[in-house]
């Protein structure tokens, strides 16, 4: 039990559908983020969330849509979505300290494993 | 802009051996840096993180990591690894007052007997 959970843990849709991924984290945590994780690249940050806020959102195509509801739950709605976004969609979670004493780490979920077919 | 390089993409060692995982970063000013583990299937773990003070950091399961900034390097180091220590070994840095964590490609570790 790693505070985090992401549902579904597989997903496999064709481009034409529409999905969304989804995220808990049980930890009380004000900051939650969305990383993609493809083979042999390094992760990348898609989008954070602080205090249900989008503070960031690296060019990531439109095709993929974030939603925070509040600050327990995190979304990733997904449409006409290609084959190359084929990879591990990674949620986390962590507490920031906005005093900036102190850098927390992020806690992660275990992943949902999207195929583009 | 911050970065992060993981020269090893795969190490092998022998079970009782020991380990070090190297990690170089780089990055303005002094940075946080951080070691996670990921196991088949599974998400990322906390190995152990350095954010100030002592320069060596102990972490979970066994490992240390040593902060040399002379050498911009935070190696992972682990005396004996058991089995269980397969998985992917991921370094990252962070900045303060910044939410953003970048990652290294990461380094796939193998156990043989």
């Amino acid at each position: 039990e790693t505070g985090v959970t992401q549902t579904p843990r597989h997903l496999v849709m064709g481009m034409t559908n529409k999905k969304s991924l989804k995220c808990e984290q049980h930890l009380g945590h004000n900051a939650m983020y969305w990383y993609k994780q493809s083979a042999k690249k390094p992760l990348e940050l898609m989008f954070v969330y602080s205090l249900e806020e989008r503070v960031e959102n690296n060019s990531v195509p439109s095709r993929f849509s974030p939603e925070c509801p509040n600050s327990s739950h995190l979304f990733l709605h997904l449409h006409t979505l290609q084959p190359e976004d084929s990879a591990l969609y990674l949620c986390a979670s962590s507490q920031e300290d906005r005093s900036g004493v102190d850098r927390a780490e992020a806690f992660f979920g275990q992943g949902t494993r999207l195929t583009v077919v | 802009a911050q970065s992060v390089t993981q020269p090893d993409i795969h190490i092998t060692v022998s079970e009782g051996a020991s380990l070090e995982l190297r990690c170089n970063y780089s990055y303005g000013a002094t940075p946080y840096l951080f070691w996670y583990v990921q196991s088949p299937g599974q998400g990322l773990q906390l190995l152990l993180k350095y954010f100030s003070g002592d320069t060596l950091v102990q972490g979970i399961k066994g490992f240390e990591a040593e902060f040399k900034r002379s050498q911009s390097s935070f190696n992972l180091r682990k005396p004996s690894v058991h089995w269980s220590d397969a998985a992917e070994y991921f370094c990252a840095v962070g900045s303060e007052g910044n939410e953003k964590l970048t990652f290294g490609t990461g380094t796939r570790l193998t156990i043989i007997p």
